[in-house]
């Protein structure tokens, strides 16, 4: 398969963990976005990269928030302490500069 | 503040009509406009657009890009009971690197 993945597809946590996602881009796609998703909403933006660089953050992103990828393939978003307004779909897609970007399947977090 | 509004929010069709989805954005350093469609998973590329007036086609959808009123149409002719989905509007611009910036999409229920 040889497009976006994103590992794990669905995750439960309780509220107060600490949870890390993983997305493996298209291999020769040097952006990589995160977009929060919920019901009945479009996706909000959260962070992306350009290779390894971090060039944008949301304000949505609190300090909770953390996304890195560190030799410019893979990357990770990493919530601490979970509440449950983190509960949503997150996703990952990538792209080469300005053109369309490709989405993975999601993770899907439910903070109980 | 870079934004992309869509309309309508939702839209109940039966099979057969045609329907016209609109996105219209204000965005800085705007780059391109960008169709998905989203089921129940991760939103699936449909069109992008670059240059007015030049209309993008495959199938029965169809989309065109007006850059000097700064919207978006879509078009879906002959509806079919699987056009129901999230149809998402996104614009490649703003920030100082270039964003890919989401609205809310609209919701099609198309009818048997």
């Amino acid at each position: 398969d040889t497009g976006v993945s994103q590992d794990p597809r669905h995750k439960i946590t309780k509220r107060g963990q600490n949870v890390t996602f993983r997305c493996d881009p298209i291999s020769e796609h040097n952006r990589l976005y995160w977009y929060r998703q919920t019901l009945g909403q479009g996706p909000e933006f959260l962070t992306y990269f350009q290779n390894e660089a971090q060039l944008e953050k949301s304000r949505l992103l609190s300090d909770r928030f953390s996304a890195e990828r560190p030799k410019g393939s893979f990357s990770t978003l990493e919530i601490q302490r979970t509440e449950q307004g983190d509960s949503a779909m997150y996703l990952c897609a990538s792209s080469l500069v300005i053109t369309e970007a490709f989405f993975g399947q999601g993770t899907r977090l439910t903070v109980v | 503040e870079d934004k992309v509004v869509q309309s309508p929010l939702s839209l109940v069709v039966h099979e057969g009509d045609t329907v016209t989805l609109n996105c219209s954005y204000e965005v800085t350093n705007f780059r391109s406009l960008l169709w998905y469609k989203q089921e129940k998973k991760a939103p699936t590329f449909l069109f992008m657009l670059t240059s007015s007036g030049i209309e993008k086609k495959s199938g029965r959808l169809s989309s065109i890009l007006d850059k000097k009123e700064l919207f978006s149409i879509l078009n879906i002719t002959a509806t079919q009971t699987g056009d129901s989905a999230i149809y998402l509007c996104a614009v490649v611009g703003g920030g100082s690197q270039g964003n890919l910036i989401f609205g809310k999409g609209t919701k099609l229920s198309v009818k048997p």
